[in-house]
C-alpha cells in the first residue's frame, strides 16, 4: 500500500518564476492538505482540498493556489516566487469523516528560490 | 500564526533515560492534540494523540500527559533509544477545522 507520494523531491527556481508541486494521496484517502515547513520550524497549513474544491485556507497569499483531480491527486502552484518561499512543502492526505486530524504526510518537496 | 509553544528546542538524553517535551496552547477551541515524529528527509509521522477529555494516554514507551486547566501537554518517552533520535512536533487542531497548528519542534538526540 503506497503512502503519500510527492514530486519532485527537490526543485530550484529563481525569484519571479512559477512552480507546480504534485501529490498523490495514500490509497483510499480523498482529502489532501498542503503545508509549508520553513527550516527549523513546524509545518504551516496552506490549504485543504476535498471533492476538487478548496475547503479551507490558511494565512497564505493568493500566489499560492491548488487543484485536486478526480483521482484525488493534487497540485500546489506558487506564482511570482519570493526568496521567502524557500521551504519544504508537505502534502498530507486523510479520509473525510475521520476528521482533519489523522494526517499522513509525504516526504515533501524541497523548494529553493534563488 | 503559531498558537502552540513548544520547549525545549533541543534535548540530549542518555540511552535508557526519559525524554520529556512540553507544549502550551492558548486557543481553548483546540480539541485534538497529536505528536508527530520527523526524521531527516522525511515527512512528519503521527506518533500518539490525545483529546482533552482524558489526562493521560500511553502507547508503548510513549505517553502524553494533558493538563486542560493549565492548557499544557507533554510527551514522555520512556527508555529512550538511539533510534528515537528525531525531531518531535506537538500540534493542535480545533473541532471541525482543518488548520492544524504545529509547535516549532524539539530535536531529540539519544546518546548510546
Amino acid at each position: 500500500d503506497a503512502g503519500v507520494t510527492q514530486s519532485p523531491t527537490h526543485l530550484i527556481k529563481t525569484r519571479g518564476q512559477q512552480v507546480t508541486l504534485r501529490c498523490s494521496p495514500k490509497s483510499g484517502h480523498d482529502t489532501v492538505s498542503w503545508y509549508q515547513q520553513a527550516l527549523g520550524q513546524g509545518p504551516q497549513f496552506i490549504f485543504q482540498y476535498y471533492e476538487e474544491e478548496e475547503r479551507q485556507r490558511g494565512n497564505f497569499p493568493d500566489r499560492f493556489s491548488g487543484h485536486q483531480f478526480p483521482n484525488y491527486s493534487s497540485e500546489l502552484n506558487v506564482n511570482a516566487l519570493l526568496l521567502g518561499d524557500s521551504a519544504l512543502y508537505l502534502c498530507a492526505s486523510s479520509l473525510t469523516g475521520q476528521g482533519g486530524e489523522k494526517l499522513f504526510f509525504g516526504s515533501g518537496t524541497q523548494l529553493s528560490v534563488l | 500564526q503559531q498558537q502552540v509553544k513548544q520547549s525545549p528546542q533541543s534535548l540530549i538524553v542518555q540511552k535508557g533515560g526519559i525524554s520529556i517535551i512540553n507544549c502550551a496552547y492558548e486557543n481553548t477551541a483546540f480539541d485534538y492534540f497529536p505528536w508527530y515524529q520527523q526524521f531527516p528527509g522525511k515527512g512528519p509521522a503521527l506518533l500518539i494523540a490525545i483529546r482533552p477529555d482524558v489526562s493521560e494516554k500511553k502507547e508503548g514507551r510513549f505517553t502524553i500527559s494533558f493538563n486542560k486547566s493549565a492548557k499544557q501537554f507533554s510527551l514522555h518517552i520512556m527508555d529512550s533509544q538511539p533510534g528515537d533520535s528525531a525531531t518531535y512536533f506537538c500540534a493542535a487542531i480545533p473541532y471541525n477545522n482543518n488548520d492544524m497548528r504545529f509547535g516549532a519542534g524539539t530535536r531529540l538526540t539519544v546518546k548510546p
